[in-house]
């Protein structure tokens, strides 16, 4: 069945630096892929979105592009703020699946001043 | 701003005891989810609808475990006769289905449940 994998944090940065959480995907489809942010105490936020192969999401000064080739969606950032530690999940959403969400086990992000 | 709500946000009840979670979905979302997630992990896709019908349940999904939606519009996530291994954020998500955004879900913000 179609699934997600992700970089195992935690990952710890200091502010301004660069940010990289590799994800990749099996799915059997054409998924739409998805980044979720989930911020201490509060529920899960779409991040952003790539529906189809070469597509960039973006959002936040986030990136992330829909690779078929290698079946990826990395989530990059190019300077990080104490503000962006939270749980980044990566997933993808197949209408074959009937649009149920598969989530990757969520990659915690902390960022030091 | 009428996003997702789902009541309670906290629940704490004994093993063996039945619990109930309500979902309101987003007004015009003809579609709802429920998820599971446990403490490190992403959520678990539990079953959806469409409309009233329930048209997907995951195999996670034990006979203990019963979702409904009559008319179409919130939803109940029904636990009987609880254990210690439901404990868990349960998370439910709603969309609307047709066009581009339909793969789009929107999340409450979960009803933590703890089975002592």
């Amino acid at each position: 069945g179609d699934s997600v994998t992700q970089m195992e944090g935690p990952v710890t940065l200091s502010e301004e630096a660069f940010l990289t959480i590799n994800c990749t995907y099996t799915a059997t489809g054409y998924p739409s892929l998805f980044w979720y942010v989930q911020y201490p105490g509060e529920g899960l936020q779409l991040l952003l979105k790539a529906t189809k192969a070469d597509d960039k999401g973006s959002n936040k000064g986030f990136e992330a592009t829909y690779r078929k080739e290698t079946t990826s969606f990395h989530l990059e950032k190019g300077s990080v703020q104490v503000s962006d530690s939270a749980v980044y999940f990566c997933a993808l959403s197949d209408r074959g699946g009937g649009f149920k969400t598969i989530f990757g086990a969520g990659t915690r992000l902390f960022v030091k001043a | 701003d009428t996003g997702v709500s789902q009541d309670p946000r906290h629940k704490i009840t004994k093993r063996g005891q039945n619990v109930t979670f309500r979902c309101d979905p987003i007004s015009e979302h003809n579609r709802l989810y429920w998820y599971r997630q446990t403490l490190g992990q992403g959520p678990e896709f539990l079953t959806y609808f469409q409309n009233e019908a329930q048209l997907e349940k995951s195999r996670l999904l034990s006979d203990r475990f019963s979702a409904e939606r009559p008319k179409g519009s919130f939803s109940t996530l029904e636990i009987q006769r609880t254990e210690q291994g439901d404990s868990a954020m349960y998370l439910c998500a709603s969309s609307l289905s047709g066009g581009a955004a339909s793969d789009e879900q929107f999340f409450g913000p979960g009803t933590r449940l703890t089975v002592l």
